[in-house]
Formats: C-alpha cells, structure tokens, sequence
C-alpha cells in the first residue's frame, strides 16, 4: 500500500455516459498525476497538478477533463468517451520539491462499450 | 531529453534461477533511476531508487541494479527468482524536470516452476 487511493476499481460506461474517477491521498505530497495505460503501450502521462495547479496536459482530448480541488484530491471527468479509451487509469503523487519518485495507486480499470 | 530502453519485452525463469533485466537510458541531465514492479491489475510499485549516492542500489524484495554511467545502463538483478517475482518491470527516469518521470515500455517477468 501506497497511501494513494483510487474509486473505483472498476467502471464500465457506455459512450454517452459521464462518469469521474476519483483519487486521494493524505500523504502531504504536493504534486499528483494521471497516467493512462494500455495494452501493449507505454505509460502515457495525461495531466500534472502541481500545488493545485495544471502544469501539464500532455495534448489529452477534451472528452477527459481533471480537477484538482486540493492538494489531497484529484479527480479526472469523463465524457463521451470511445472504445480506444479503455485501459487502465492510474494516479500517482509525489512529495513535492527534491523528490523524483512517485507512489502510484492502484489504478481504475475502465471499459468503454 | 531523456529516454529508456529496456531491452527485452519478455524474460522467462525458473523458480531459483538468476533474474537480469536490462535497461539503458539517455539523458542529457545527471539522471535519477527507478524500478518499479507491476503485478497483474495492480499500480505500480517501487523497488528502488538510484539518486547519485552509491552506484549499488539494493531494493525490496531481493532485487538490486548497478548504475554504470560509462555504459548508460541501470540493469536489474535478483539471484533467486521466486514465483511471487512474476509481474512487469518498468525502469524510469528523471532527470532535467521536477515533476516528470520517462518510463520503459516495460519487461513482463516470467517464473516458472
């Protein structure tokens, strides 16, 4: 256990649904991420949120949308979603200034039908 | 720019046979190097770290990497392979960025009995 939390585990939503995946931490770290992984790809970084701040959207479509309403949570908004969207979405967050690694959680499993 | 190369997609062992995974990296910065280990629907899981102190770095679990800066490789090593050690190995690094990690595409660890 790392000491971040993700809901849900699992989620199956159909293409004109709006679902939020949520995460959580109470570590005090100040930085939190969204990572999307598929099958066969490398991780793909999808959004940064330093000290509640964006500081990075690595060109992510705009069906996907984050918010980070303070440092311990971290949400990412889904709507309209295709097939190719399903994989595993992963947060991760990270101490703050000097601290490279970062604790992942456990990931939501997402299918898009 | 930073970039890395795990050299093998798939590594298959016997149960109490050494484990070498290979990763190389390149980075344009004095770099800090991860392992981290993925079991089946789970996140991902640090094993350990190598941050400019000693170039032997011993993680969790028995395994361990060398960094050797004239070959640009950071491999990972266990001497004894257990079954609970079949999973998916993913080396990183950063370097140059506060916030952003570069992850191998990966290397899917097989145990077999």
């Amino acid at each position: 256990e790392t000491g971040v939390t993700q809901t849900p585990r699992h989620l199956v939503m159909g293409m004109t649904n709006k679902k939020s995946l949520k995460c959580e931490q109470h570590l005090g770290h100040n930085a939190m991420y969204w990572y999307k992984q598929s099958a066969k790809k490398p991780l793909e970084l999808m959004f940064v949120y330093s000290l509640e701040e964006r500081v990075e959207n690595n060109s992510v479509p705009s069906r996907f949308s984050p918010e980070c309403p303070n440092s311990s949570h971290l949400f990412l908004h889904l709507h309209t979603l295709q097939p190719e969207d399903s994989a595993l979405y992963l947060c991760a967050s990270k101490p703050g200034q000097g601290w490279h690694e970062q604790f992942f959680g456990p990931g939501t499993r997402l299918t898009v039908l | 720019a930073q970039s890395v190369t795990q050299l093998d997609s798939h590594v298959s062992v016997s149960e109490g046979t050494p484990v070498l995974l290979r990763c190389n990296y390149s980075s344009s910065y004095s770099p800090s190097l991860f392992w981290y280990v993925q079991h089946p629907n789970k996140g991902l899981q640090l094993l350990l770290k190598y941050t400019s102190a000693a170039t032997l770095v011993k993680g969790i679990n028995g395994f361990e990497a060398e960094f050797k800066k004239s070959e640009t490789s950071f491999h990972l090593t266990k001497p004894s392979a257990h079954m609970s050690d079949a999973a998916e190995y993913f080396c990183v690094v950063s370097g140059g960025s506060n916030y952003k990690l570069t992850f191998g595409k990966g290397t899917l660890l097989t145990v077999n009995p």
